[in-house]
C-alpha cells in the first residue's frame, strides 16, 4: 500500500527566511497531495493541494511542487512569520479513494 | 457556511458511559468522515460515509458505532471505553470525487477514566 515519508520532524527558522517540508510517497498511482497545517489545540486546515497533472502551484507565500518521477513533493513557505509556527502535514491518495496517507507530521518554529 | 461544527469541545467518561459526538456541515459535501489524532500524529481514519452510506469502516472496534441520520449531521456512539480510547476526535467533511480536499471540525477532545 500507499506510505508517506515526511520530513524534517522538526523546522527552526528565523522570521523572514524560507521553509521548506519534504515529502516523498510509494504509489506511483497517487494524484493527489494535500498539505495539512495544524496550530496548537485546533483542526487540521487545508492550506494547499495540488494534483498529478501539475507540476507547481502557488498561493501567496505558499508553493507546493511535484516531481512524479522522483515520487516527491514539497511545501515551500517563504516570508515567514510567527503565525506560521504549526505542525504541518502532507498527504497522499489515489484516484477518487476516501483514503488519505498522512505523513507524520514537521513541526514549524519561527525563530523571532 | 463554509465551516464544520462539532458537539461538545470536552468529554469526560468514565468506561460503562454511553455518549455521543455530534457533527455538522452544511456546504453540501456528501462525504463526511470520523477520524482519531492522538497527541504529535496524524489523524487516523475511523469510517467514511458518502451520501449518507457507510462507505469505509477502518476496521473500528464496535464500542465506536457511526450514524448519518442526513447528508448535513454525522453522530459517533460511545460505550464502553477503554482508556487508550482517550484522543481527539475530528469530523470532516468533503466533495465527492478526484482528489477533494478534508474540512475539519474543531474536535472533541474525548478523556477517557
Amino acid at each position: 500500500g500507499e506510505n508517506v515519508e515526511q520530513h524534517p520532524s522538526t523546522l527552526s527558522v528565523q522570521e523572514g527566511d524560507s521553509a521548506v517540508i519534504k515529502c516523498t510517497y510509494s504509489d506511483s498511482a497517487s494524484n493527489y497531495f494535500p498539505w495539512y497545517k495544524q496550530e496548537l489545540g485546533k483542526r487540521p486546515q487545508l492550506i494547499i493541494d495540488i494534483r498529478s497533472n501539475v507540476g507547481e502551484k502557488k498561493d501567496q507565500r505558499i508553493a507546493v511542487t511535484l516531481n512524479k518521477t522522483a515520487k516527491h513533493f514539497s511545501l515551500h513557505i517563504t516570508e515567514t512569520q510567527p503565525e506560521d509556527s504549526a505542525v504541518y502535514f502532507c498527504a497522499a491518495s489515489i484516484g477518487s479513494n476516501y483514503q488519505l496517507i498522512w505523513g507524520a507530521g514537521t513541526k514549524l518554529i519561527i525563530k523571532p | 457556511d463554509t465551516e464544520v461544527t462539532q458537539t461538545p469541545k470536552h468529554l469526560v467518561m468514565g468506561m460503562t458511559n454511553k455518549k455521543s459526538l455530534k457533527c455538522e456541515q452544511h456546504m453540501g459535501h456528501r462525504a463526511m468522515y470520523w477520524y482519531k489524532q492522538k497527541a504529535k500524529k496524524p489523524p487516523e481514519l475511523m469510517f467514511v460515509y458518502s451520501y449518507e452510506k457507510l462507505s469505509i469502516n477502518e476496521s473500528v472496534p464496535s464500542r465506536f458505532s457511526p450514524e448519518c441520520p442526513n447528508s448535513s449531521l454525522l453522530n459517533l456512539h460511545l460505550h464502553a471505553l477503554q482508556p487508550e480510547d482517550s484522543a481527539l476526535y475530528l469530523c470532516a467533511s468533503s466533495q465527492e470525487g478526484l482528489g477533494s480536499g478534508r474540512f475539519f471540525g474543531p474536535g472533541t477532545r474525548l478523556t477517557v477514566l
